[in-house]
């Protein structure tokens, strides 16, 4: 079984702050890993993958994020939070056809 | 510009009335899912098609109903609309055979159900 567990429904950090958000996962197979953004009142965009080859992956606006079986985990990282960082993050892991998304961190930014 | 979209952008509707929400892409993807976005509880899978003419039970398919009867739409009907269907809805797709390929989302449906 495949399933996501995203650590602190709530992140506050200062604008220019490390941004560690976490993830972790169960699953049966190799996973495949996903993080993805969501601004106020729109869908959800691609941040980063992890599919196969080199464990740290880095995304847009300058996220990256580490790919640790040994410890499940696959949290998303920003050396210095921007304001417009403010968002939704979920984390997802896709098994065959299915993606199962955790539940989601909402990131606050303070100036 | 290649992507998914969903109509209407947000409804209120009367309870026990009969929705359809509509799903539209253009990108020639097999994989289609239909999700729900609930405070605290992230995003649930409602229903999927993993190529036209096929569909599947998700999550939390209770009282939702979809058709795929081509590659390119794919609409969620609410039969007998409740308040716990308020929610914000998602539709997604995916391109199929790779489990590495990510999901494409459309701008959402805001739906409140009075």
């Amino acid at each position: 079984a495949q399933s996501v567990t995203q650590l602190g429904s709530h992140v506050s950090v200062s604008e220019g702050a490390l941004v560690l958000l976490r993830c972790n996962y169960s699953s049966s197979v190799p996973p495949y890993l996903f993080w993805y953004v969501q601004y106020p009142n729109q869908g959800l965009q691609l941040l980063l993958k992890y599919t196969t080859g080199a464990t740290l992956v880095k995304g847009i606006n300058g996220f990256e994020a580490e790919f640790k079986k040994s410890e499940t985990s696959f949290h998303l990282t920003k050396p210095s939070a921007h304001m417009s960082d403010a968002a939704e993050y979920f984390c997802a892991v896709a098994a065959g056809n299915q993606f199962y998304f955790g539940t989601g961190t909402s990131l606050t930014v303070i100036p | 510009i290649a992507g998914i979209t969903q109509a209407p952008t947000s409804q209120i509707l009367a309870a026990g009335r009969r929705m359809t929400l509509r799903c539209t892409q253009d990108m020639r993807h097999n994989a289609m899912y239909w999700y729900r976005q609930d405070l605290g509880l992230g995003l649930r899978l409602i229903h999927y098609s993993n190529t036209a003419g096929t569909t599947g039970k998700g999550e939390v398919p209770d009282g939702y109903s979809v058709s795929r009867a081509n590659t390119d739409d794919f609409p969620l009907t609410l039969a007998s609309a409740v308040p716990s269907q308020t929610s914000v809805y998602f539709c997604a797709s995916r391109a199929r055979g790779t489990a590495n390929t990510e999901a494409f989302f459309g701008q959402g449906t805001r739906l409140t159900v009075v």
